[in-house]
């Protein structure tokens, strides 16, 4: 069971606005920033959302994020075939002094 | 351009020990925290393991803990983990990382990753 909860899947159609919800406690999320990675098939996660908001460069600005006391959320507007793919949420964790990340959510883009 | 090349994956029957290595270049790698973060087959992502970027702070998931070492050797710009007493639930795919979680900035680089198989 991981520490930081998503839900297990997601779906939305092209040009829809879909969030992602993580829910954390106070060891993690409630005291540390959040960050969001996007993973497709037999790759490696890529980063999409830094320091709770913050998009690196080259990520679109259809992906956002924010978080507010122990919960964050992951936002993709404008949806693409190419967004279908798994998005995980990740901190610090003070109580397992380790990273955590969220389970995973599946999106799918119908 | 930064690279991070783990290798050393591969096939090992329960109880076994395997040693992954992690060259990293185009970045100056004594200045970075590094991590294992490791996949199994249709799971997600499960951190493994931290060292700071001098070697001095090491931590361990729970899962890890007591089985595994992790070292670096920064004048080799390498990072190691041994692998002992492996069971089945070991089974998948090993990232090496700096992720952004330590960096605080988008300064975030995976390996391609390796592939640990634990079977009898």
């Amino acid at each position: 069971q991981s520490a930081l909860t998503q839900p297990p899947s997601a779906s939305g159609t092209p040009g829809q606005r879909v969030t992602i919800s993580c829910s954390g406690s106070s060891s993690n999320i409630g005291s540390h920033h959040v960050y969001w990675y996007q993973q497709l098939p037999g790759t490696a996660p890529k980063l999409l959302i830094y320091r709770n908001d913050q998009r690196p460069s080259g990520v679109p600005d259809r992906f956002s994020g924010s978080k507010s006391g122990t919960s964050a959320s992951l936002a993709i507007s404008g949806l693409r075939s190419e967004d279908e793919a798994d998005y995980y949420c990740a901190g610090w964790d003070n109580s397992l002094s380790g990273v955590v990340f969220g389970g995973g959510t599946k999106l799918t883009v119908l | 351009e930064v690279q991070l090349v783990e290798s050393g994956g591969g096939w090992v029957q329960p109880g076994g020990s395997l040693r992954l290595s992690c060259a990293a270049s185009g970045f100056t790698f004594s200045s970075y925290e590094m991590n294992w973060v490791r996949q199994a087959p249709g799971k997600g992502l499960e951190w493994v393991s931290y060292i700071s970027s001098s070697g001095n702070t090491i931590y361990y998931a729970d899962s890890v803990r007591g089985r595994f070492s992790i070292s670096r050797d920064n004048a080799k710009s390498s990072l190691d983990l041994q692998m002992n007493s492996l069971r089945a639930e070991d089974t998948a795919v090993y990232y090496c990382a700096t992720p952004a979680i330590l960096t605080g900035t988008e300064f975030d680089y995976w390996g391609q990753g390796t592939l640990v198989t634990v079977s009898s």
